[in-house]
């Protein structure tokens, strides 16, 4: 059981340029979720979804965009990449219940913009 | 907004002995869930636990209990019996109870030696 798959795992990006980064699961939980860890710090929520098609901002979302198309998949857009986007992005996904269910995360992307 | 707080950037402990990692938060709510996940180098997000704040009774798995302290808004993780594959960054993390609003608050993370 593969869980929730991000790729890649490590990326360098040149100020300006831009990517996307790719979160797939297959749990088929509705609810998906995008972090970023700075050094030394908790993770911040920057978008979510609640199920295909509907996507929402969370704490830090400027300078990222989503799109949520199916249940499985949830990517991350960077448009003119920026040295403050140099960070660790998590995806995440949970089952939707309001009982606290535990969210399932990736291993990490870590984005490095030079 | 709810925020959490972990006050020890950073906390080491003898292999075999038991440590606490502090963590509390602020809210206006009554139904909430609240978590702790470790984060070995490996940099992978495990739960370690869970507790859910209407349930007054601490929540335990195996080496790892928390308590909980709902009116001081206090939720520390006690590791009994530390090992080896302890060493990681814990973080304390908060949910409110309200459906399509599940978000993860986090607090900044202790990261926990071990000493052999």
């Amino acid at each position: 059981n593969a869980g929730v798959t991000q790729t890649p795992k490590f990326r360098i990006l040149k100020i300006g340029q831009s990517m996307t980064l790719q979160c797939t699961q297959d749990m088929n939980h509705n609810y998906m979720y995008w972090y970023r860890q700075d050094p030394g710090m908790g993770l911040k929520l920057i978008y979510y979804s609640v199920g295909a098609g509907i996507t929402d901002k969370g704490e830090v979302p400027n300078g990222y965009n989503v799109s949520r198309s199916t249940t499985e998949d949830f990517p991350l857009r960077l448009e003119l990449a920026a040295p403050s986007q140099t960070s660790v992005y998590f995806c995440a996904s949970s089952y939707p219940t309001n009982r606290g269910q535990p969210q399932h995360f990736g291993d990490g992307t870590r984005l490095s913009i030079l | 907004a709810q925020t959490v707080t972990q006050s020890q950037p950073e906390m080491s402990v003898q292999e075999a002995e038991t440590v606490t990692l502090s963590c509390t938060y602020d809210t206006s709510e009554s139904d909430y869930y609240l978590f702790w996940y470790k984060q070995p180098p490996s940099r992978q997000m495990i739960l370690v636990i869970r507790q859910e704040a209407y349930k007054q009774q601490n929540a335990t798995e195996n080496r790892f209990s928390v308590n909980f302290q709902k009116a001081a808004k206090s939720f520390s993780l006690k590791i009994s019996d530390s090992q080896l594959g302890d060493a990681a960054m814990y973080f304390c993390a908060y949910e409110r109870s309200n459906f399509g609003n599940e978000k993860l608050t986090f607090g900044t993370g202790t990261r926990l030696t071990i000493i052999p």
